[in-house]
């Protein structure tokens, strides 16, 4: 049982490409995650996902894209990377949140994302 | 806007110690509160979760009790390990949306 996976683990750019990150969940979950924790300052919300084929903005969106074509897969795009986006993104998914308490967040193992 | 803090930020105890992580959040308007434990150059391992309807969760050496009207909730770590070092994160989800927010954690490393 892989739970979520994130591909690549590592990567490093220059200022100005782009690149995706995948992740995957074997679990099910309806809602999907990404964010991205930086010393200090804890998780960040990028975007999220309720359900295949639709997307919302969290708290850092500016930047990034996602994408939720499979319930099982969304995708983190930077169109034109920046230093700032320097960080470890992670992954997170769950089961539906409306009216429930007990849903726990598995997450992903991280992409660490270095732009020079 | 929901703010979820931890204190301390770092905490070092000698190994057998009872120790308690402090997490404060301003909103108490939550479905659940859970606690994480994330090692080095890992993901978040969920530990406990507790919903906005309970008082408290233990899962063996861990206790996390919620006090929602004042905003707090503590871990309690009993009879603590070397390999109980990690950073230990709060996360809120809040009524009304689908975020969950984060505090910055705390790095706690237990000396054998």
């Amino acid at each position: 049982n892989a739970g979520v996976t994130q591909t690549p683990k590592f990567r490093v750019l220059k200022t100005g490409q782009s690149m995706t990150l995948l992740c995957a969940q074997d679990m099910n979950h309806e809602y999907m995650y990404w964010y991205r924790q930086d010393p200090g300052m804890g998780l960040r919300l990028i975007h999220y996902s309720v359900g295949e084929g639709t997307t919302a903005k969290g708290e850092v969106p500016d930047g990034y894209n996602v994408s939720r074509l499979k319930k099982q897969n969304f995708l983190l795009g930077l169109e034109s990377a920046a230093p700032s986006q320097t960080s470890v993104y992670f992954c997170a998914s769950s089961y539906s949140t409306r009216g429930s308490g007990a849903n726990v967040l598995t997450f992903g193992a991280g992409s660490r994302l270095t732009v020079l | 806007k929901q703010e979820v803090t931890q204190i301390p930020a770092a905490l070092s105890v000698p190994e057998g110690e009872n120790l308690v992580l402090n997490c404060s959040f301003t909103d108490s308007a939550i479905y659940n509160l859970q606690w994480f434990r994330q090692d080095p150059g890992k993901g978040l391992t969920s530990l406990l979760l507790i919903q906005s309807s309970q008082r408290e969760q233990t899962s063996g050496r861990l206790n996390a009790s919620l006090d929602k009207s004042s905003g707090r909730s503590t871990l309690y770590i009993a009879a603590s390990q070397p390999g109980d070092s990690a950073t230990y994160l709060c996360a809120v989800r809040s009524t009304g949306g689908f975020k969950t927010i984060f505090g910055a954690g705390t790095r706690l490393f237990v000396k054998a």
